[in-house]
């Protein structure tokens, strides 16, 4: 069965202070991996699309990096803004649709 | 600007009616979606469009209907027979074959009173 497992559930940083969201996954067939950031009360905002293992993506503190198995979003340095929830999404060969995680709930304090 | 416009942002409903929500887009985008947020977890697929005229149903369809009359427009419909209504819901679209990923709407939080 195809799915997309996100952890922390929650992380809570010291500005400054980097770290590593993970997203793992199981589909039959890897089209794309999306990751998205989500402020409260809003629709996700695209951050990156990776497609094969090893590509690596960056914006800003923000770098995605993909394996066989999974995903990370490396945050160096944070900000209070880069507070947010960062949801990511994986798309099969199989079938034009994404599946969803639950999302990581960053909180970064000054 | 080009965009995905959802209307309206909060939505209330008696319990045994039927509401429908908005999504318009001019993007030219040709696949449209509905997802269901709950609090705390990710989004689930309601319904999808690749084309004016066909939709499919995503995992959670029932009580749901949409229709796909014109390119711009994929309204959602939620009814009496969704026991769970209260959630917040999230219209997307993307080209074609959406590997740049999808483009979202502000979302419609919609409460059941």
């Amino acid at each position: 069965e195809d799915q997309v497992t996100q952890s922390p559930e929650a992380l809570r940083l010291q500005e400054g202070e980097s770290s590593s969201l993970n997203c793992s996954y199981t589909v039959s067939g890897l089209r794309g991996l999306f990751w998205y950031r989500q402020d409260p009360g809003k629709g996700p905002e695209f951050l990156f699309t990776l497609y094969s293992a090893g590509e690596e993506k960056e914006k800003e503190r923000l770098k995605a990096t993909l394996t066989k198995k999974e995903s990370f979003l490396h945050i160096t340095a944070p900000k209070p803004e880069d507070s947010a929830t960062y949801l990511c999404a994986v798309q099969a060969y199989n079938f034009n649709k994404f599946y969803f995680g639950s999302g990581t709930k960053l909180n970064v304090k000054p | 600007d080009g965009g995905i416009t959802q209307s309206p942002k909060y939505l209330f409903r008696k319990e045994g009616q039927n509401v429908t929500l908005s999504c318009e887009q001019n993007l030219n985008h040709d696949a449209m979606y509905w997802y269901r947020q709950d609090p705390g977890q990710g989004l689930r697929l309601i319904y999808y469009s690749q084309i004016v005229n066909d939709f499919q149903k995503g995992d959670i369809a029932e009580g749901y209907s949409v229709s796909r009359e014109k390119k711009e427009s994929f309204p959602l419909t939620v009814t009496s027979a969704q026991k769970n209504p209260t959630a917040f819901y999230h219209c997307a679209s993307s080209m074609g074959a959406s590997l740049y990923g999808y483009t979202f709407g502000s979302g419609t939080r919609l409460t059941v009173v």
